[in-house]
């Protein structure tokens, strides 16, 4: 069983499009994040809800929402795609204060 | 704020021989350090971690790692590489504050390690 799964994996759209990505963990705990991986394979938090609160937000431009319907589901939604958005997109889950376990990714290319 | 910095962002080896990776860390509280690995087009997986206590901790694949809060180091190591050890390799400290870890990792740039027959 896979613990944190995200959906899609590949993604390719045009620039100006709205998209989703949805992940799901069934590890039981109760804090999620989305991790954006760039170009340059640098690793940056984006977001962190736990118990479906919203905790951290860095500085990610008001195109990116989160949404958090439950403890197991933290969905990304971003409007107006533009060519610098094209990245990895990780999801990770973890118990508050413990190791974070991540999804696989979803690879996102703007065209 | 914290930061890591890992030396070198490509290391080569030979299959057998000793792999080191090398991160050091800047924290202004005792941090919780990590080391991830992706394979290519995958996601990251855990090697191992220190949060606290023993300084020299084992992961996964036969690598180890030791704390050095003298050196704000967490160096990873494995006494013989295997061809399936080629991936990137990523340190990351965590912030613990009042005890509490907010979970938000900070990463160094990355290590690709290649292993040479």
């Amino acid at each position: 069983d896979t613990a944190v799964s995200q959906t899609p994996k590949y993604l390719v759209t045009q620039m100006g499009n709205d998209k989703s990505i949805k992940c799901e963990q069934n590890l039981g705990h109760d804090t999620m994040y989305w991790y954006k991986q760039d170009s340059k394979k640098f690793l940056k938090i984006m977001f962190s809800y736990n118990n479906k609160e919203l905790i951290i937000n860095e500085t990610v431009p008001n195109r990116f929402s989160p949404k958090s319907p439950d403890k197991a589901h933290l969905n990304l939604h971003i409007n107006s795609l533009e060519l610098g958005d094209s990245a990895v997109y990780f999801c990770a889950s973890s118990q508050f204060g413990n190791t974070i376990y991540f999804g696989e990714g979803s690879w996102l290319t703007v065209v | 704020a914290q930061s890591v910095t890992q030396l070198g962002s490509h290391v080569s080896v030979s299959e057998g021989a000793l792999v080191l990776l090398r991160c050091n860390y800047s924290s202004s509280v005792p941090p919780y350090l990590f080391w991830y690995v992706q394979y290519p087009n995958q996601g990251l997986q855990l090697l191992l971690k220190y949060t606290t206590g023993a300084t020299l901790v084992k992961g996964i694949n036969g690598f180890e790692a030791e704390f050095k809060k003298s050196e704000t180091s967490f160096h990873l190591t494995k006494p013989s590489a295997h061809m399936s050890d080629a991936a990137e390799y990523f340190c990351a400290v965590s912030l613990i504050a009042g005890g509490t870890s907010y979970g938000k990792l900070t990463f160094g740039q990355g290590t690709i390690l290649t292993v040479h027959p």
